[in-house]
């Protein structure tokens, strides 16, 4: 079955350190998204990837990295310098334009410790 | 700017009870606007997708309307269950004038049923 797999499903983080949430898609998507959901907000763009090797900085980017090295796969890395990095995080994919909607994946919890 | 608001922010109900929602939006130039039903700590899942020239799409017990004149939606869910417990997230897209659909996402209603 195609799908959209994000692992881990939960994640700790120390101050200071930088973690890497890793989305896999075997829907053949040209697009991937990555979302950051809080409570009682929409979700929030991060970073977006149209092609392999492109990738563009959404709404809230700071504090965050990507990179696009397979069309399947697109990890993101949160990194020291993001204050506030408690959330629930979603990994999408889409055709390249996405006229057709995404495809979400089951998220990855993460929490500052 | 591009914005979509639901209310209620939250409900509950019981068991059996029908059930309608709201998502208000302004987003220009309109595409079209989907329901989403998120269950707790899970991504998003597809309810119902409606265009501009649709005013009714129904998946099972969840019936959406669309008034694309009032730039109005709603989701309407009958004879409620436990498993219709969840958020259920309303999504406005924007057609481009050239690269990605923009995607807008309300906040959310949270929905309790109760036994």
């Amino acid at each position: 079955d195609g799908g959209i797999t994000q692992s881990p499903k939960y994640l700790f983080r120390k101050e200071g350190q930088n973690v890497t949430l890793s989305c896999e898609q075997n829907l053949n998507h040209d697009a991937m998204y990555w979302y950051r959901q809080d409570p009682g907000q929409g979700l929030r763009l991060i970073y977006y990837s149209q092609i392999v090797n492109d990738f563009q900085k959404g709404d809230i980017a700071e504090g965050y990295s990507v990179s696009r090295e397979k069309k399947e796969s697109f990890p993101l890395t949160v990194t020291s310098a993001q204050k506030n990095p408690t959330a629930f995080y979603l990994c999408a994919s889409s055709t390249q334009r996405g006229a057709r909607g995404y495809t979400f994946g089951s998220g990855t919890r993460l929490t500052v410790v | 700017k591009n914005q979509v608001e639901q209310s209620p922010q939250s409900l509950i109900i019981l068991e059996g009870k029908n059930c309608t929602l709201q998502c208000n939006y302004t987003v220009s130039p309109f595409s079209n606007l989907r329901w989403y039903k998120q269950d707790t700590g899970r991504g998003p899942v597809s309810l119902t997708i409606m265009t501009f020239s649709e005013n009714t799409k129904s998946n099972g017990r969840y019936t959406a309307t669309l008034d694309a004149d009032t730039k109005q939606s709603s989701l309407h869910i009958t004879a409620s269950q436990l498993s219709d417990s969840a958020s259920y997230i309303c999504v406005v897209s924007a057609t481009p004038v050239s690269g990605t659909y923009k995607y807008i996402f309300g906040t959310g209603t949270r929905l309790k049923v109760l036994a």
